[in-house]
C-alpha cells in the first residue's frame, strides 16, 4: 500500500516569508508526527497528533511554528515568518495508534530558506 | 547527557562481508523500546528493527539482528552479508515510558555506511 507521502519535496524561500509543508499518512493511522533533522544530526521531535487534536506540541521551537490536521488523516505544518536557521528537513511519520507502534516516516520536505 | 550515542560518524565493509553499527542508550525507565532506521540519500527514514526492553531474544529480520546488552545498554545493529544497497545513514533511536507517553523517539546522530565492490 501507499506510504507516507510529503509535499512538496523541497522548498525555496525567502527569509520572512510563509510556508506550509503537507504530510499524507498512511491510510488508517491515526497517529502523525513531525520531526526536523538538520543538516548532520538525527531528527527532532516537533509535534504529535493523535486524531485531530494535537497531543504533544512541545517540540516546536517557537510561536512561528504551528501544525494542524483538521480532518484526522492530512496535516499541515506551518511556518511564520521564516528565519534562515529553519533551513532543514521536515520530516513527517504516522504510525496505526501512538502507544507502542512502529513510526513509519515520508521522504521529507527539504526546506531552503534563504 | 545524549540519550543516544553512536560513536562512529562512518564506517566502511567490503560486499558481502558483516558489519556491526554501534550504539549505546541512557535511560532510567525500565520501559523502552529501540530502533534502527536506514537513511538512503533520497531522505526517507526506513524502518529496520525493533527490541524491546523486556524483549528476552535479541530481534532479527531478515539480514539484520540487533545484539541487545541490556546491563551494557547498548543495541549494536548487525547487517551480515553487507549489499551496495546497504550504503546509507543509519539511525539508532528509542522511545521511553509505558502507555501514552512513550510515542516520542529520541534519535542518534547516525553512522555513514559505505559499502565497497
Amino acid at each position: 500500500g501507499a506510504g507516507v507521502s510529503q509535499t512538496p519535496s523541497n522548498k525555496v524561500t525567502e527569509k520572512g516569508k510563509y510556508v506550509e509543508l503537507r504530510c499524507d499518512p498512511i491510510s488508517g493511522h491515526t497517529a502523525l508526527y513531525w520531526y526536523r533533522q538538520s543538516l548532520g544530526q538525527g531528527p527532532e521531535f516537533l509535534i504529535y497528533f493523535q486524531g485531530t487534536g494535537a497531543a504533544d506540541d512541545s517540540g516546536l521551537p517557537n510561536d512561528r511554528f504551528f501544525a494542524v490536521r483538521p480532518e484526522g488523516s492530512v496535516s499541515t505544518l506551518k511556518i511564520q515568518r521564516t528565519e534562515r536557521g529553519d533551513s532543514a528537513v521536515y520530516l513527517c511519520a504516522s504510525s496505526l495508534t501512538a502507544t507502542g507502534e512502529t513510526q513509519y516516516f515520508g521522504p521529507g520536505t527539504r526546506l531552503l530558506v534563504l | 547527557a545524549q540519550k543516544i550515542t553512536q560513536t562512529q560518524p562512518g564506517m566502511f565493509v567490503q560486499e558481502k562481508e558483516a558489519v556491526t553499527l554501534d550504539c549505546t542508550y541512557d535511560t532510567s525507565d525500565p520501559s523502552y523500546g529501540l530502533f534502527w532506521y536506514k537513511q538512503p540519500s533520497s531522505g526517507e527514514m526506513i524502518f529496520l528493527i525493533y527490541q524491546g526492553s523486556y524483549d528476552q531474544q535479541n530481534a532479527t529480520e531478515g539480514r539484520y539482528s540487533l545484539n541487545f546488552q541490556k546491563a551494557r545498554k547498548s543495541a549494536n545493529l548487525v547487517i551480515s552479508a553487507s549489499q551496495l544497497g546497504d550504503s546509507a545513514m543509519y539511525f539508532c533511536a528509542m522511545r521511553e515510558g509505558r502507555g501514552g507517553s512513550n510515542y516520542k523517539l529520541t534519535f542518534g546522530k547516525g553512522t555513514l555506511l559505505t559499502v565497497n565492490p
